[in-house]
């Protein structure tokens, strides 16, 4: 049973406008959520993060928002730019312990 | 720079040997992780290690071995017994357990 999922493989975006990555979860438990992104052959590397007692936290162009009641969490991009094409992973913690996403491919076009 | 380094990144096994990876940190994190990473699929957690001298099997641990001897190090063995070893290896650290975890680059496992 996958307790976290990126039900889109890919996304496909046109530079400068926004990308929107989403990320479903079923574990209630989980109190903290993560963004890492990955290029090929590279580990990923952290990108933003959201405690369960927010619904928002911004970073420059990213912004992770939480909706508890859907367990539901999206990674907006904005706006995109071609450098941010890569594999992104949503992550959620519970108990010390980080449950990964299978991840989205974005690709973003010049 | 504080960092965590992976060798080799490219190891080839043949059939019935065992290999070990290699990951160091010097980022002064206790805990540290060791991960498997197949096509198409998200990580799954092999090891982890909250201290020197500990550590605890995670999701997919059978076939593999770890030892954390030094807070800088922790080694991942595959042995013999792990019948599906090619996948790609992330060894990740964080200050504490369940603290951010920041990745190393990762070492491509392959079969012969």
């Amino acid at each position: 049973d996958q307790q976290v999922k990126q039900n889109s493989p890919s996304l496909s975006v046109q530079e400068g406008r926004i990308s929107i990555l989403n990320c479903d979860y079923t574990n209630s438990m989980f109190d903290y959520f993560l963004w890492y992104k990955k290029y090929p052959a590279e580990g990923p590397t952290f990108l933003i993060s959201i405690s369960s007692i927010k619904d928002k936290n911004e970073d420059g162009r990213f912004t992770v928002f939480l909706n508890k009641s859907a367990k539901h969490l999206s990674l907006h991009i904005v706006p995109s730019q071609p450098g941010d094409s890569a594999v992104y992973f949503c992550a959620a913690r519970d108990a010390g312990k980080s449950t990964f996403g299978d991840g989205t491919t974005l690709t973003v076009k010049p | 720079d504080g960092g965590i380094t992976q060798s080799p990144k490219y190891l080839f096994r043949k059939e019935g040997q065992n290999v070990t990876l290699s990951c160091e940190q010097n980022l002064n994190h206790d805990a540290m992780y060791w991960y498997r990473q197949d096509p198409g699929q998200g990580l799954r957690l092999i090891y982890y290690s909250q201290i020197v001298n500990d550590f605890q099997k995670g999701d997919i641990a059978e076939g593999y071995s770890v030892s954390r001897e030094k807070k800088e190090s922790f080694p991942l063995t595959v042995t013999s017994a792990q019948k599906n070893p090619t996948a790609f290896y992330l060894c990740a650290s964080s200050r504490t357990r369940g603290e951010t975890q920041y990745f190393g680059p990762g070492t491509r496992l392959l079969v012969l």
